[in-house]
């Protein structure tokens, strides 16, 4: 079983709509989780934090589940732009500083 | 320059043959990771730097993988006798901490092919 597993998708959804990420981890002692975006053959880029009280920027809402070790990313009234890869994403405590990704979410908004 | 820097951009070795891929950090960051993404993957990761100090290699496939960083700035990840199964993407990111909630700064990675 994969440390982070996630829905690879893909989810096609039509501009303006409501989509919706999940992702659960398996290391209860994971300290930090992320939320990543990964443009076709580009480098990933930090999307959001996620925080336990829940935290929101934009259009964007990431959710924490510690006791269920569940994390979720809502993307409100998608844009073209939004078309990419979102990978969930988990930082070990401890000695190790790694984050550990998940296969990511492939994201297609069409027109 | 500002961000992560990655070379080469694209490495074709035949099979067997030794490769070294270098990453230069954003100066100043403390802590530089590697890692490895296949074609339809995540990134897995591979090693984990502390300014010189190697703390994590976990994440080597194999002792044919091999990471150095000796003056806490630029990486270097070294592949003895490439397989075929070393084809992806190398990805070198740094972060200014090693605090949990600093954010890691990825360059745009290094695509090996082994033929």
């Amino acid at each position: 079983r994969k440390e982070v597993e996630q829905d690879p998708g893909p989810f096609n959804v039509p501009e303006g709509a409501t989509v919706a990420f999940n992702c659960t981890y398996s290391n209860s002692a994971s300290q930090s989780f992320f939320w990543y975006r990964q443009d076709c053959r580009k480098e990933p880029k930090l999307l959001m934090s996620v925080y336990s009280s829940g935290n929101e920027d934009g259009r964007f809402t990431a959710q924490l589940n510690r006791a269920s070790q569940y994390i979720s990313l809502l993307i409100r009234d998608s844009k073209l732009s939004d078309s990419a890869t979102y990978l969930c994403v988990v930082r070990l405590g401890g000695a190790t500083n790694k984050l550990i990704f998940g296969t990511g979410t492939l994201l297609a908004v069409q027109p | 320059g500002a961000g992560v820097s990655q070379s080469p951009r694209y490495k074709v070795a035949k099979r067997g043959q030794d490769v070294a891929l270098r990453c230069d950090p954003i100066s100043g960051h403390v802590s530089l990771f590697w890692y490895q993404q296949a074609l339809g993957q995540g990134p897995e990761f591979l090693t984990y730097f502390q300014n010189e100090a190697q703390l994590d290699k976990s994440g080597l496939p194999s002792d044919r993988f091999f990471a150095e960083r000796p003056e806490g700035s630029v990486s270097t990840l070294k592949i003895q006798r490439t397989q075929q199964e070393d084809s992806a993407v190398y990805l070198c990111a740094s972060s200014l901490a090693r605090g949990h909630n600093s954010p890691l700064h990825f360059g745009n990675g290094t695509r090996l092919t082994v033929t």
